[in-house]
């Protein structure tokens, strides 16, 4: 079983659309959570933290449920420029490793 | 931006040669970590540096090893080229312990 799986992908949702992607990990003890962007042969960028009680910015929502070990990211109204690949990522009790799922690609079309 | 350069941005390697890549930290910060990152997946950690010391590995061999020289800048090293070490190869720099990591914008190793 991988640390962190995520939905496969790609999803393809018309401008506007809410989009919901989800992923679970396998370390109970793991402490943080995040999601990062990804734009096609960039570099991961930090998109937002997940806080026990839910966090919103923006458009974005991100949620974590530890006793299923489940996290979430929702997007509404989506826009063109959030296509991109957006990967749920743990931080492992290793220092200072991430851990990261596969990724889902998101393409938001006219 | 992160304050974090790498290099080179894109080099092409055959089977059985060595690569190094370069990276330099944010200014005060003093670990360094290098990621893995196939195509079509998620970024796998190799090695993280602190204070010019490993601390902390990730399920990769041997011929993959790293620096950390004085001022925080590292490298990493991969020996022996094989065809399936074509990625994008991503370093972060921070502090200890903190979260979350800010990536460089990477070097695309392609082996032939």
């Amino acid at each position: 079983r991988k640390e962190v799986e995520q939905d496969p992908g790609p999803f393809n949702v018309p401008e506007g659309a809410t989009v919901a992607f989800n992923c679970t990990y396998s370390n109970s003890a793991s402490q943080s959570f995040f999601w990062y962007r990804q734009d096609c042969r960039k570099e991961p960028k930090l998109l937002m933290s997940v806080y026990s009680s839910g966090n919103e910015d923006g458009r974005f929502t991100a949620q974590l449920n530890r006793a299923s070990q489940y996290i979430s990211l929702l997007i509404r109204d989506s826009k063109l420029s959030d296509s991109a690949t957006y990967l749920c990522v743990v931080k492992g009790d290793q220092g200072g490793k991430l851990i990261f799922g596969q990724g889902t690609e998101l393409s938001v079309k006219p | 931006e992160t304050g974090v350069t790498q290099s080179p941005t894109h080099l092409i390697k055959t089977r059985g040669q060595q690569v190094t890549l370069r990276c330099s930290s944010q200014s005060g910060h003093n670990t360094v970590s290098w990621y893995q990152q196939a195509l079509g997946q998620g970024p796998q950690f190799i090695f993280q540096y602190y204070r010019e010391e490993e601390n902390g590995r990730g399920n990769f061999p041997p011929r993959f090893s790293g620096l950390q020289f004085p001022n925080y800048s590292s490298e990493l090293n991969v020996n022996a080229l094989e065809l399936d070490d074509s990625a994008l190869y991503l370093c972060a720099s921070s502090l200890p312990n903190t979260n979350p990591l800010f990536f460089g914008e990477g070097s695309r190793l392609t082996v032939l």
